[in-house]
């Protein structure tokens, strides 16, 4: 089955040590999102890629970045993790080529800082 | 600029009882409506969508959605709540196909027995 997959499900890292997520989909979809979510939030859009293009939100910190090495992944970087990065991170992917507008989610990362 | 309310930030509903979770946007035209479902630690599973065509939409899992131009709502419904059906539910809002959802802050629902 087409899917979103994210590694590793769960992640603990030390207080500034550096992390990477990661994201992989086999629906041939251009354009990737991050989304964070903290605990009974709702998602919140960190950045996305449009094909190659990235595009960051304008309140996401500097700590997060981003690669999209090919069209089937995608990485989140977190520079040096804050107690206030942990939380659930989302990766999701769309089309705009197939004029498909909802986004499809993968199972998520549970970020841990200690 | 767009939003969406989900003013119900907690119900609790009877196993087999019916099922209504509001949903309300700002948007100058008709959005793209989505309804999503995240069960605890897991990521969000599409539930419906509306684009356009017929106002009533059917889901996944016995779910339905009414869409009412007029009262910009957007209402998620059930007739018969199973106890799985406990997670918390996201009601967005798309406007272009490649860009970001706008989401409530979503509605948990518990489901008693």
């Amino acid at each position: 089955d087409a899917m979103v997959i994210q590694n590793p499900r769960y992640q603990v890292t030390q207080f500034g040590k550096p992390v990477t997520l990661s994201c992989s989909q086999t629906l041939n979809h251009n354009v990737m999102y991050w989304y964070q979510q903290k605990s009974s939030q709702a998602p919140k859009l960190l950045f996305h890629y449009y094909d190659k293009d990235f595009n960051n939100e304008a309140d996401t910190p500097d700590n997060f970045q981003s690669r999209r090495p090919n069209t089937s992944f995608c990485f989140l970087d977190i520079r040096s993790p804050g107690l206030g990065d942990a939380a659930m991170y989302l990766c999701a992917t769309s089309s705009q080529r197939g004029r498909i507008y909802e986004q499809y989610f993968g199972p998520g990362t549970r970020l841990t800082v200690t | 600029a767009q939003s969406v309310t989900q003013p119900d930030i907690h119900i609790t509903v009877s196993e087999g009882a019916s099922l209504e979770l509001r949903c309300n946007y700002s948007y100058g035209a008709t959005p793209y409506l989505f309804w999503y479902v995240q069960s605890p630690g897991q990521g969000l599973q599409l539930l419906l969508k509306y684009f356009s065509g017929d106002t009533l939409v059917q889901g996944i899992k016995g779910f339905e959605a009414e869409f009412k131009r007029s009262q910009s709502s957007f209402n998620l419904r059930k007739p018969s709540v199973h106890w799985s059906d406990a997670a918390e539910y996201f009601c967005a809002v798309g406007v272009q196909a490649g860009t970001a959802l706008i989401f409530g802050k979503g509605t948990t629902l518990s489901v008693s027995s």
